[in-house]
């Protein structure tokens, strides 16, 4: 299994900005998810994007996917405070491991 | 559906005190993983199931940590003897897929203490 590296660790950004976290990877892989955790709780699913998909949207979500350089983009939209949280990327590769770096901690400021 | 349930959510305990913690999946999924998640390592997988068989139990720490899946509506987590070493949170989570074809549903997560 491989886990992606989030960059940047941390970002600071104020209410109804836009918000861009990036997510890079070794190996080839069949997906790449993102996910959230909200402090003090468990990890929530935002959005798959399969290997043949180059973006995907969900509501105020955008993600891309390049496997060309192995890399991987969220964007948050319009951010809001309920979106203070840390974000994860996860690429799936043909095992079982879905494995997780250290994540983006996003802050949104009022 | 309620989502996967862990309990307890919080678990204070001292060295050499053993520790259960149990998760219930979501109901119709045939994977479930435990977790652990730490400041220094971030989320490690420790053990993964499917159909209720362990398939890949490579990131179980030491002897002292098993994990059982009686059915495929329960399973336990057990570290005996306990250290404070292993104050982590614990999350389970369960697909409905084979592996990591598809999203993972996490439970909230066991919150554990060694003194």
């Amino acid at each position: 299994s491989q886990q992606g590296e989030e960059d940047p660790q941390a970002l600071s950004i104020q209410e109804g900005e836009n918000a861009t976290m990036n997510c890079s990877y070794k190996t080839s892989i069949n997906n790449l998810q993102w996910y959230r955790q909200n402090s003090g709780r468990g990890l929530v699913h935002l959005i798959l994007i399969r290997s043949n998909e180059r973006e995907k949207h969900s509501g105020r979500l955008r993600v891309t996917l390049d496997t060309s350089k192995k890399s991987s983009s969220l964007l948050i939209t319009a951010s809001r405070a309920a979106d203070t949280a840390s974000y994860f990327c996860a690429p799936a590769s043909n095992d079982y491991k879905l494995s997780f770096g250290a994540g983006t901690t996003v802050t949104v400021r009022a | 559906d309620a989502g996967v349930i862990q309990s307890p959510r919080h678990e204070v305990t001292e060295m050499g005190q053993e520790v259960t913690l149990r998760c219930k999946p979501i109901s119709g999924h045939n994977s479930l993983f435990w977790y652990r998640q730490t400041m220094m390592r971030g989320l490690e997988l420790l053990i993964y199931f499917n159909n209720n068989v362990p398939i890949d139990d490579s990131g179980m720490p030491e002897d002292r940590f098993s994990a059982k899946m009686p059915n495929a509506s329960f399973s336990t987590l057990k570290i005996q003897p306990s250290e404070p070493r292993d104050s982590a949170v614990y999350f389970c989570a369960s697909s409905p897929g084979t592996g990591n074809t598809g999203e993972l549903f996490f439970g909230e997560g066991s919150r554990l203490t060694v003194l």
